[in-house]
């Protein structure tokens, strides 16, 4: 079963940022959070992953809690391209192939 | 090639019958994972290959299901006696190995119908 809890979906402003929530509060100390995201009729593209510090790269920002209970992922500018399904997966440990386990995700409607 | 890539991209076919799905990883990439995703789901989890073995088969729903991966390349899923059920996008993904570092990149998946 997936780890992680994810509102099913959210609205967002064209060119506003994009606040995605996710509470993974099982957690263990050495699995690291990642996020994906699938837009209609592809296969899920990997957006970013974080143990504990907060990370950047070209595409988003993830913002992880000192706790690690839960982390938010940040999409600065959001375009109508960024219309997708967001994963907020843990990734289990490595003596199990690292495999990433997925839920629900929030489906992210970007509005003009 | 440039990216991980699946075959057909659409396959249907009849309930009963033997069905193949092919993934051709990135090069260099020794890991490579199948996933299975229905209507209105995330992806499922399937099997994981690291080489040429097949590291994590616990995903598998039953033994109708299999695949394999000889060369350590390319990667075949196997369907037995095909049923309704198992209608779904087939994903493939793969990765340079299956430490934190790495993420994973998938195909676009192949959509199986079974009619």
């Amino acid at each position: 079963d997936a780890k992680t809890t994810q509102p099913p979906s959210m609205d967002c402003a064209e060119g506003r940022a994009a606040n995605l929530p996710c509470n993974h509060s099982t957690i263990s100390g050495n699995e690291y959070v990642y996020w994906y995201r699938q837009i209609h009729s592809q296969g899920p593209q990997y957006i970013i992953h974080g143990l504990k510090n907060n990370e950047t790269n070209e595409m988003a920002s993830l913002i992880i809690t000192e706790d690690r209970k839960s982390s938010t992922l940040i999409l600065p500018h959001a375009t109508l391209r960024d219309t997708a399904v967001y994963y907020c997966i843990v990734r289990v440990g490595n003596n199990q192939g690292g495999k990433l386990i997925f839920g629900q995700g929030t489906e992210l409607s970007v509005k003009p | 090639g440039a990216g991980v890539s699946q075959t057909p991209s659409n396959k249907v076919t009849e309930k009963g019958k033997y069905v193949e799905l092919r993934c051709d990883p990135i090069s260099g990439h020794t890991a490579l994972y199948w996933y299975r995703q229905s209507l209105g789901q995330g992806p499922e989890f399937l099997i994981y290959f690291q080489g040429t073995g097949a590291a994590d088969d616990s995903g598998l729903p039953n033994d109708r299901f299999f695949a394999v991966r000889p060369e350590g390349s390319v990667s075949t899923l196997k369907i037995q006696r095909t049923e309704r059920g198992d209608s779904a996008v087939y994903l493939c993904a793969s990765s340079l190995g299956t430490s934190f570092g790495y993420g994973y990149t998938f195909g676009s998946g192949t959509r199986l119908t079974v009619v």
